[in-house]
């Protein structure tokens, strides 16, 4: 079965620094990688996903992740955050619906919390 | 925003009473989940469905049951509540090839006492 650890569960950083969360992945012929971010209080919104091809994907407010097929690693960038990117970030990996009976099943990391001080 | 709409937003109910959970999308879209999300475990698929009357167990499904009688509505019903099933409850569609992710709903508090 598939499953994903986020090595760090909080990441301190302050403001204008450069962040990276780590993510990885146990191994599959073939996956598509997410990351998603859940501001308090709100539900999940997509910041970007890998399905194929160019192995640096980029998403919205700044951040990029990159895929590494060998080291089933997925992890999110931003060269500098700010402090409304503090939130949880969540990790997560999904068979492609072509070999899932079309369905988006979704295994998460427990997520990592990321605290931007001024 | 995706047209997902949970309700309720909060419950606290007691150990024992049934509790029923609801998503109702507006997108039209085939694929429906139910997650929880617990502290330490990120998000955990409970139940999922493809259509109407169309529905399987995830992987936390035990002391759940789901229903789907119409394609924009996926009920989650907890049949005897326990403090185990304190969470917060996450409901998602996602209709491939269209889109190739999953839209997620703005949660149900869930505290039982």
């Amino acid at each position: 079965a598939q499953s994903v650890t986020q090595l760090d569960s909080q990441v301190p950083v302050f403001e204008e620094a450069p962040v990276e969360l780590r993510c990885n992945y146990s191994s599959s012929v073939s996956v598509y990688l997410f990351w998603y971010v859940q501001y308090p209080n709100q539900g999940l919104q997509l910041l970007l996903k890998y399905l194929s091809g160019s192995t640096l994907v980029k998403g919205i407010n700044g951040f990029e992740a990159e895929f590494n097929k060998s080291q089933t690693s997925f992890h999110l960038r931003k060269p500098s955050v700010h402090i409304s990117d503090t939130a949880e970030y969540f990790c997560a990996v999904s068979d492609p619906p072509a070999f899932s009976g079309g369905y988006n099943k979704l295994i998460f990391g427990a997520g990592t919390r990321l605290a931007v001080h001024p | 925003d995706a047209g997902i709409t949970q309700s309720p937003r909060h419950k606290v109910t007691e150990t024992g009473t049934p509790v029923t959970l609801r998503c109702h999308q507006t997108e039209n879209h085939r694929y429906m989940y139910w997650y929880r999300q617990d502290p330490g475990h990120g998000l955990r698929l409970i139940h999922y469905s493809y259509g109407v009357k169309d529905t399987d167990k995830g992987e936390v499904s035990d002391g759940y049951s789901v229903s789907r009688s119409k394609t924009e509505d996926f009920l989650l019903t907890l049949e005897s509540a326990t403090s185990s099933q304190t969470s917060v409850y996450f409901c998602a569609i996602s209709e491939p090839p269209r889109n190739t992710e999953a839209f997620f709903g703005q949660g149900t508090r869930l505290t039982v006492v």
